[in-house]
């Protein structure tokens, strides 16, 4: 079945502890990007990488990094947790920018 | 600054309504995005177009690239189309611009 994969789903955690979010797709897509949705703000992209070894600052890059080494994964960092990084993220892949995204069912972080 | 404006905010509307969600969006978007995310959080892409028209069911998207707008419609509405659809624009660097959102209830 085609699909994206994030881990965790849920996590709670407190500031300062390094924490990485997983992401993989099994559709041998080339595009993929970090989202984070908040309350009143919408979707707004974080980072974003059109192929291996190939990554982009979105809108909010701030407190995050990225690594593509393989094309099936894209992983979220945070090095350093902030409260203000408490938010809803979704990873998404597609062929490319201009193709229909999938999107994975999202991970709920609360940074304490 | 490339913006993508959505409207209406909220829609309430009667089972079996024909549904319009308009988008506007700036010079620079080159193609369009429309997405649904369930009231459990997960996201579908619905479509993706550039010029014309496009129909998926009861679901239809056009835009108008003159006018710098964008339209989703739904016949014959049902419940269970009840979401937040969003549109997003894709702008010369490939980088999506999301508008905010449009969260649609069909009561029964």
């Amino acid at each position: 079945e085609a699909q994206v994969t994030q881990n965790p789903r849920y996590l709670i955690t407190v500031t300062g502890k390094k924490l990485t979010v997983t992401c993989s797709q099994n559709m041998n897509h080339e595009y993929m990007s970090w989202y984070r949705q908040d309350p009143g703000l919408g979707l707004r992209q974080i980072y974003y990488s059109m192929n291996v070894e190939v990554t982009d600052k979105g809108d909010v890059p701030e407190g995050y990094k990225v690594s593509r080494k393989e094309k099936r994964n894209f992983p979220l960092i945070l090095e350093s947790p902030s409260p203000n990084q408490t938010s809803l993220y979704f990873c998404a892949s597609s062929f490319g920018p201009w193709s229909p995204q999938h999107f994975g069912d999202g991970t709920r972080l609360s940074i304490l | 600054k490339n913006e993508v404006e959505q409207s209406p905010q909220n829609l309430t509307a009667q089972e079996g309504e024909f549904i319009t969600i308009n988008c506007s969006y700036s010079v620079g978007i080159s193609a369009l995005h429309w997405l649904q995310q369930h009231p459990g959080g997960g996201i579908v892409s619905l479509f993706m177009l550039s010029s014309g028209k496009k129909k998926h069911g009861r679901l239809i998207a056009t835009i108008n690239i003159q006018e710098k707008h964008s339209s989703l419609h739904i016949t014959a509405s049902h419940p269970r189309d009840s979401a937040v659809y969003i549109c997003a624009g894709m702008d010369s660097n490939y980088q999506l611009i999301w508008g905010a959102g449009t969260k649609l209830i069909i009561k029964p």
